[in-house]
């Protein structure tokens, strides 16, 4: 168990329609990261939040957003969506810097 | 831009036997992390290992070793004694401070 939490841990929705997916991350760590992993694909950095702030921005289309909260769990907001977006999500947190990355246990998004 | 690459979709090899998963990155940076992470079925994301570039000394953690060749820019996964355990996807990944970019993966099968 990493200590990162992620809900739900399935999600099936139709095209179209607008999923929030949540994180929690480890105690102690600031920075949340998120990453989409289509099937049989490498991880694909969308996004990362260090202490409530926008930090880092990867491959992440505009219909996605997110956000860091005060108690700095996270919400990975994804819109209209499209059948493509079926993957896994995954959240990882760290202390920041050049620490590792504690990766959730992911969430299952199938888009019919 | 930072790459890193796994040249071998997939692997096997005996149980008990050793295995060694490559891989290859591009920066122009002289100080930044390596990581390797295994994904076993479950799809949850592992840390197996992390390797410092400005440590000479390869990184161990039990059967999991690491030749880290900076001026080739080579960082390499052996494992030892091979466990069915062992049998999961295998993703290289290099970080300096913000950036995190993962390889594609390995796909390891263990053979009993």
């Amino acid at each position: 168990d990493s200590g990162v939490t992620q809900t739900p841990k399935h999600l099936i929705t139709a095209t179209g329609q607008r999923v929030t997916l949540r994180c929690s991350p480890r105690s102690g760590d600031l920075s949340v990261y998120w990453y989409q992993q289509s099937l049989d694909q490498g991880l694909q950095f969308l996004i990362q939040y260090y202490n409530g702030e926008e930090r880092a921005k990867g491959n992440i289309l505009e219909r996605f957003s997110a956000q860091q909260f005060p108690d700095l769990h996270s919400e990975l907001n994804l819109s209209s969506l499209e059948l493509g977006d079926s993957a896994l999500y995954f959240c990882a947190s760290s202390r920041g810097g050049h620490n590792e990355q504690f990766f959730g246990p992911g969430t299952r998004l199938t888009v019919l | 831009a930072q790459t890193v690459t796994q040249s071998q979709p997939e692997m096997s090899v005996q149980e008990a036997e050793t295995v060694t998963l490559s891989c290859t990155y591009d920066t122009s940076e002289s100080d930044y992390y390596l990581f390797w992470y295994k994904q076993p079925p479950s799809r949850q994301m592992i840390l197996v290992i992390r390797q410092e570039a400005y440590k000479q000394q390869n990184a161990t953690e039990n059967r999991f070793s690491v030749n880290f060749q900076k001026a080739a820019k080579s960082f390499s996964l052996k494992i030892s004694d091979s466990q069915l355990g062992d049998a999961a996807m295998y993703f290289c990944a290099y970080r300096r401070d913000d950036k995190i970019i993962f390889g594609k993966g390995t796909r390891l099968h263990i053979l009993p």
